[in-house]
């Protein structure tokens, strides 16, 4: 199975701030990785496919980036309704597998 | 609209099962790779099975052999038939269609989830 790492588990920001979580498969899966926000309460939502394509919909703040074993999702600038929890998957190979997920709180 | 409303859920003993359901509209079901996903309370999300256009399914290793996923034509609907049921699949079991296009694999929507726990 391919194993998913996402660092951090949690970050606190500020409104405005710049942030960045990382994702790391244990094998290449090209550009077969997707982002999601986990809202309290909430289904999950796609925010970005295959690494870089923003989801219609999602506000032009969200962005991804990576190939290969290393990819990247950065919020550019904080927004209060951004406290979520964020996961990354693979869709390379079965079994689909997520990361741990990346708990954001705002300061 | 594409939506998924999910239904079935409850509380069940160790043994027992469950079947859920999914309705679906805005699109055929049987014309997509459809999905369940599962979050165990304070966990992560986990995939669970999916259903393919050709009639193929895969399963997680947890539950390989226990559930089945399957599909109605006529009522355009998303099923997931859990037997033997453990403690450890308590949780929130998501209906989703799997996206397409040159890396497929997305999912999106899901459904607004429906909750199994299973306890003595």
């Amino acid at each position: 199975d391919i194993q998913m790492t996402q660092s951090p588990s949690s970050l606190s920001a500020s409104v405005g701030d710049r942030v960045t979580i990382t994702c790391r498969a244990s094998q290449s899966i090209i550009s077969y990785l997707n982002w999601y926000q986990e809202k309290p309460g909430k289904a999950p939502k796609l925010l970005i496919y295959a690494a870089s394509s923003v989801q219609s919909g999602v506000p032009s703040r969200f962005s991804g980036s990576g190939s290969g074993t290393d990819f990247t999702l950065t919020i550019s600038s904080l927004q209060p309704e951004d406290l979520a929890t964020y996961y990354c998957q693979q869709s390379y190979t079965i079994p689909l597998t997520f990361g741990g997920g990346t708990k954001v709180e705002i300061k | 609209e594409v939506q998924l409303v999910e239904s079935g859920g409850g509380l069940v003993q160790p043994g027992g099962s469950l079947r859920l359901s999914c309705a679906a509209s805005g699109f055929t079901v049987s014309s997509n790779y459809m999905n369940w996903v599962r979050r165990a309370p304070g966990k992560g999300l986990e995939w669970v099975s999916v259903l393919y256009i050709s009639g193929n399914t895969y399963y997680a290793d947890s539950v390989k052999g226990r559930f089945t996923i399957s599909r109605d034509y006529s009522k355009n609907t998303l099923y997931l038939q859990m037997n033997s049921l453990r403690v450890e699949d308590t949780a929130v079991y998501y209906c989703v269609k799997e996206g397409s296009g040159h890396y497929p694999g997305w999912f999106d929507p899901w459904g607004q989830g429906t909750l199994v726990t299973v306890s003595s």
